[in-house]
């Protein structure tokens, strides 16, 4: 389940379940959405990326979908694995405009 | 891959002395590289933009004199606390703008401590 702690809220999921991480953007105008994984104590890591010319996108194992009409996107991972125990971030930009805004941010629990 | 290091990667310093942390892109150019600080539980939160050659760009409210940015060739941007306080104790976090790509690549990030 879902839960909202002081400042990150965490999702809880089993191993081998789907696990989808949510985030609500704040630019209307935003147009490039990048979804970085952070491990405890690391920099975050590029996981997936979708332009707003799409509303979804697949890689390995993820996908990221893109509701521009309500400034939501969200991460689905598949068969989740402890090794995906992270906090998750999305992050938003304007086109031409390198600078990143980063969402509060997803804690995932995965349990063996 | 991209790989951007930050040296170094913890520190611990006493209130009032200066430390200075680096962030290198290792195989690739960067013209612009990002300096972030997160605390515990929460996101990173942009504090400037550097540009080779040029003085950096601060958010509202980060004080340009406290956190020094350098950005001096290519490789290598530094961001000096100056006068650190318990308060400036966080995880910062670089970021560097490949210059033939544009796509954007993390340091692992530098725990600092302020005792």
């Amino acid at each position: 389940g879902e839960s909202v702690g002081l400042h990150l809220p965490t999702l809880s999921v089993q191993e081998g379940d789907n696990s989808i991480i949510n985030c609500a953007y704040s630019n209307s105008a935003s147009d490039y959405f990048i979804w970085y994984k952070q491990e405890s104590g690391k920099g975050p890591q590029f996981i997936i990326d979708i332009r707003s010319n799409m509303d979804k996108r697949q890689g390995q194992r993820v996908t990221v979908l893109l509701n521009k009409t309500v400034k939501h996107l969200s991460l689905q991972i598949a068969a989740t694995q402890p090794g995906d125990s992270a906090v998750y971030f999305c992050a938003e930009s304007l086109e031409g405009d390198s600078t990143l805004t980063f969402g509060k941010g997803t804690m995932l629990l995965v349990s063996p | 891959g991209a790989v951007v290091s930050q040296h170094p990667s913890w520190v611990i310093c006493k209130s009032g002395t200066s430390v200075k942390i680096e962030c290198r892109s290792l195989d690739f150019q960067a013209t612009t590289m990002f300096w972030y600080r997160q605390f515990p539980k929460q996101s990173l939160m942009l504090m400037a933009t550097s540009n080779e050659g040029s003085k950096a760009t601060y958010e509202q409210g980060v004080e340009k004199d406290k956190f020094l940015i350098n950005h001096a060739s290519l490789t290598l941007s530094t961001l000096t606390v100056t006068s650190a306080h318990p308060e400036d104790s966080s995880f910062y976090i670089c970021s560097a703008l490949r210059r033939t790509s544009g796509e954007q690549y993390f340091g692992p990030g530098t725990r600092l401590t302020v005792t």
